[in-house]
């Protein structure tokens, strides 16, 4: 069962590139890396899931290093909404590994 | 697209008492999940569902904790008697394979055990 070891807590400004890193030293072949977002008495969001090297999308970039063990969640730009709790997980595509760490709390200020 | 449906959204009770949580995942989608939502804390799997079958159910207390799939549709999560200690939101979540893929979760049932 692959653990995740994340910054319980992290303060930016706005407009400001915030990047959150996560260690899974423990990483299996098979697992990949997914990044959840939670806001206040809602439920997790995804946000990015990647395997290897660099994942883009609209909202996040993943940069993975070639041995795996950590992986970093980078928010360009960051407004006061991102303001929330970030979660790393690994696990395979079987899913039977998933697990959800304490996360990250992001405040990001004005 | 309707999202992953939950109800009811709070729910206060004695310890002792017994409670149920309905979800509702995404039309089609295959797996799903219970977790338990301790404040301060990430979500913690109880237990997941592929179509009506259990994948996984080891941190599910099973003394006082129960679930099923009917149909491999809607679920069930049943807590009974209930503690103190199972004051906690309860996610539902689906997704359309296995847990690699994007997991949609509801809005949670805040449980709160007197």
């Amino acid at each position: 069962l692959a653990k995740t070891t994340q910054p319980i807590s992290m303060d930016s400004y706005e407009g400001q590139e915030v990047n959150i890193t996560c260690s899974h030293n423990n990483i299996a072949t098979n697992d990949y890396i997914t990044w959840y977002q939670q806001f206040p008495s809602q439920g997790p969001r995804f946000i990015i899931q990647g395997y290897k090297t660099k994942v883009t999308n609209e909202v996040a970039s993943l940069f993975i290093p070639a041995d795996r063990k950590s992986s970093t969640l980078s928010l360009p730009r960051v407004s006061l909404s991102d303001t929330a709790v970030y979660y790393c997980l690994v696990g395979d595509r079987e899913g039977q590994n998933f697990v959800f760490g304490p996360g990250t709390r992001l405040s990001v200020l004005p | 697209e309707a999202g992953v449906a939950q109800s009811p959204r709070y729910k206060i009770i004695e310890k002792r008492q017994s409670v149920a949580f309905w979800c509702n995942p995404i039309s089609g989608h295959a797996t799903l999940y219970w977790y338990q939502q301790i404040l301060g804390q990430g979500p913690k799997l109880l237990i997941q569902f592929q179509n009506n079958g259990v994948v996984d159910d080891s941190q599910l207390p099973k003394d006082r904790f129960s679930a099923e799939r009917l149909k491999g549709v809607d679920s069930t999560l049943k807590i009974q008697p209930a503690k103190l200690e199972d004051s906690a939101v309860y996610l539902c979540a689906s997704s359309l394979s296995g847990a690699a893929d994007t997991q949609y979760f509801g809005p949670g049932t805040r449980l709160t055990v007197l």
